[in-house]
């Protein structure tokens, strides 16, 4: 299968900070990629859909402002989170869908500690 | 909208034993439907997928998973479930013709136990 590489695994800052989180397609081109939110033992919640040299598109209730997503090659889409807070700990998963085929492929997750 | 709906938190089962995890759904068109798994602190892993034909779908790690559409049930399957199964398990849904958005279930967490 495709393979997506989400980096880095675990970070660790303190609040008020901001955080990138990356997310690469290694072996295909995704024109759309998606990060998704999970809480503890609770399933994924889908933050916003990174669309290839466009704006993102947030999921309601979603603040543009503190994850800010920037999909800026075929290969790439970045997540950040601006000004961090303790709320803002999670573990946030990428995804991205091969053209052609209806599964999605993960990245591996980055686990965020905000202090 | 849709949604999916998982009805189980946790199943447990004996290794060796068949082992079922039950997903719905509710959608308006023809569903497209996945499971996937997720090992503690790793992301989610494709395991199989109902898009159209056989009702019954085969994936891998020996799982399976049957299509109902008059149950609108897509529950997952496996003849003999081992301790390496133990994991949280994800039912999702993606309507055909609607765009690339996945809902997923809320989860089930496997315990196979020797």
């Amino acid at each position: 299968g495709a393979v997506v590489s989400q980096h880095p695994s675990r970070v660790i800052c303190k609040s008020g900070t901001s955080v990138k989180i990356e997310c690469r397609s290694l072996d295909f081109q995704a024109t759309t990629m998606f990060w998704y939110r999970q809480f503890p033992k609770k399933s994924l919640m889908l933050m916003a859909t990174s669309n290839e040299g466009s704006k993102a598109t947030y999921e309601q209730g979603v603040e543009k402002d503190k994850f800010l997503i920037n999909h800026a090659s075929l290969t790439l889409s970045t997540l950040t989170v601006t000004s961090a807070h303790p709320e803002d700990s999670s573990f946030y998963i990428c995804s991205a869908r091969v053209a052609g085929i209806g599964e999605l492929f993960f990245g591996e997750g980055s686990r965020l500690t905000v202090l | 909208a849709q949604s999916v709906a998982q009805p189980e938190d946790q199943v447990n089962v004996a290794e060796g034993n068949p082992l079922t995890v039950k997903c719905t759904y509710s959608v308006s068109g023809n569903p497209y439907l996945f499971w996937y798994v997720q090992y503690p602190n790793r992301g989610l892993q494709f395991l199989l997928k109902y898009i159209t034909g056989d009702n019954l779908v085969k994936g891998s790690y020996g799982f399976e998973a049957e299509f109902n559409k008059s149950q609108t049930s897509f529950h997952l399957k496996k003849p003999s479930a081992l301790v390496s199964d133990s994991a949280l398990y994800f039912c999702a849904v993606r309507v055909t013709g609607g765009g690339n958005k996945l809902t997923f279930g809320t989860g089930t967490q496997l315990k196979v136990e020797l």
